[in-house]
């Protein structure tokens, strides 16, 4: 069964504690991103990855970092610098090309 | 930059069609998509249409676009209430990630 894993789904963390999300998939797409939602702002690119081993920053990258190491995984870690780090997260993949995008479940989290 | 543009709220009774708006900017884009998202959950791919398109029907749902003005619309026919969401507009040219609109969100009164 195909398709874009994240985990966990609620996630609460301290503030000024780095914490790290999941993304995991086996559809073998090439391409990875992360997104964050906020209410009424819509989708907003943080990272994205066309290849193994090399990723790009998007619009809000400051406070993020990512690693792609295998091609089914695109880890992300909030880090203590993300100023408002409270939002649900989005993870996605398309095939070669930037096009078609496929998204996970999200994983809201809650900085307390 | 691209941009995206769509109305942030939609509310229609039930059994009526739906119609959602999105304009962007960028005319090299090659895909136009539109998503569905439900409270709580990842964006669901409903439908997309190529730029050289003008209209495409996928049962209930009918794709318009209009590439001189750089419109799209998204007709729900026969609005159900499971259909309440936010509906996203998104282009792409295939060399940068899509561009995604802010969201419509769609209300079905019963």
């Amino acid at each position: 069964d195909g398709g874009i894993t994240q985990s966990p789904k609620y996630l609460f963390r301290k503030e000024g504690q780095n914490v790290t999300l999941s993304c995991e998939q086996n559809l073998n797409h090439d391409a990875m991103y992360w997104y964050r939602q906020d209410p009424g702002q819509g989708l907003r690119l943080i990272y994205y990855s066309q290849i193994v081993n090399d990723f790009q920053k998007g619009d809000i990258a400051e406070g993020y970092s990512v690693s792609r190491e295998k091609k089914e995984s695109f880890p992300l870690t909030v880090t203590s610098a993300q100023k408002n780090p409270t939002a649900f997260y989005l993870c996605a993949s398309s095939r070669g090309g930037l096009n078609e995008q496929f998204f996970g479940p999200g994983t809201r989290l809650t900085v307390l | 930059g691209e941009d995206v543009e769509q109305s942030l709220f939609l509310s229609v009774r039930e059994g009526d069609s739906s119609v959602i708006n999105c304009t962007y900017t960028d005319s090299s884009s090659t895909y136009l998509y539109w998503y569905k998202q439900e409270p709580g959950a990842g964006l669901q791919l409903l439908t997309y249409i190529f730029s050289n398109m003008d209209m495409k029907q996928d049962q209930r749902l009918t794709v318009l676009l209009n590439k001189k003005d750089k419109h799209l619309s998204l007709r729900i026919a026969d609005t159900q209430t499971g259909d309440s969401a936010i509906y996203f507009c998104a282009e792409g040219s295939g060399n940068t990630p899509l561009v995604f609109g802010k969201g419509t969100r769609l209300s079905v009164i019963a």
